[in-house]
């Protein structure tokens, strides 16, 4: 089965400097997917990027850009020029690309990212 | 009404009691998902519903009765529930397509509290 690791549950950051959170998976599989959601306090997950695996090149959505190491089997986001709605709970979540397991996502714990205005 | 909408947002039940949550996605989608939600744990895929047949249960309690009558409106049907089910439930939706990377929609979940 796969994980997803978060190991920092808290993270802080000023306004307008550059925050990396992380994430670590495990899997055995060599095709599959990589999400970040961002869940703002008291409203809905929405996506904010995602990577395919078969992908070298590091997705990019305006400030927000990945650190994809396949056989590091690490995910970070990276978040430039943080803005005050950017405070919210960040999930990396992993999903097989085939199989049964494509319909499930595994989700890490979360990392709570608060922004120093 | 557009993307995921779910019903109540907030609920309150005892142990006896029978409550139904429901989600509906205005999105087109062909899947539809229940998720549990707990402080410090990771979300929990409940129920996976692929064109209107359930295709995954994650060896959920039978206390928690999922209903897809359709492809836009999934139910999560409760009874006698447990203090620890009190959680966040998040329903979520998706377009399964051969070519697709399955993103799913989420919706702003409900508020479950058991006392």
């Amino acid at each position: 089965a796969q994980t997803v690791t978060q190991s920092q549950p808290e993270m802080s950051v000023q306004e307008a400097e550059t925050v990396t959170l992380s994430c670590t998976y495990d899997t055995s599989e060599s095709d599959y997917y990589l999400f970040w959601y961002k869940q703002p306090p008291s409203r809905q997950m929405i996506l904010v990027i995602r990577q395919e695996a078969y992908k070298q090149q590091n997705a990019t959505e305006n400030r927000f850009s990945v650190n994809f190491q396949k056989a590091a089997k690490s995910f970070s986001l990276k978040i430039s020029d943080s803005q005050l709605g950017d405070a919210a709970m960040y999930f990396c979540a992993y999903r097989s690309a085939r199989g049964a397991g494509s319909y499930q996502l595994t989700f890490g714990k979360g990392t709570k990212l608060s922004v120093i205005p | 009404e557009t993307g995921v909408t779910q019903t109540p947002r907030h609920l309150v039940m005892g142990m006896t009691n029978k409550k139904s949550l429901k989600c509906e996605q205005h999105l087109g989608h062909n899947a539809m998902y229940w998720y549990k939600q707990s402080a410090k744990k990771p979300l929990e895929l409940m129920f996976v519903y692929n064109f209107k047949e359930q295709t995954e249960n994650n060896s959920v309690p039978s206390r928690f009765s999922p209903e897809c009558p359709n492809s836009s409106h999934l139910f999560l049907h409760l009874h006698t529930l447990q203090p620890e089910d009190s959680a966040l439930y998040l329903c979520a939706s998706s377009l399964i397509s051969g070519s697709s990377y399955n993103e799913q929609f989420f919706g702003p979940g409900t508020r479950l509290t058991v006392l």
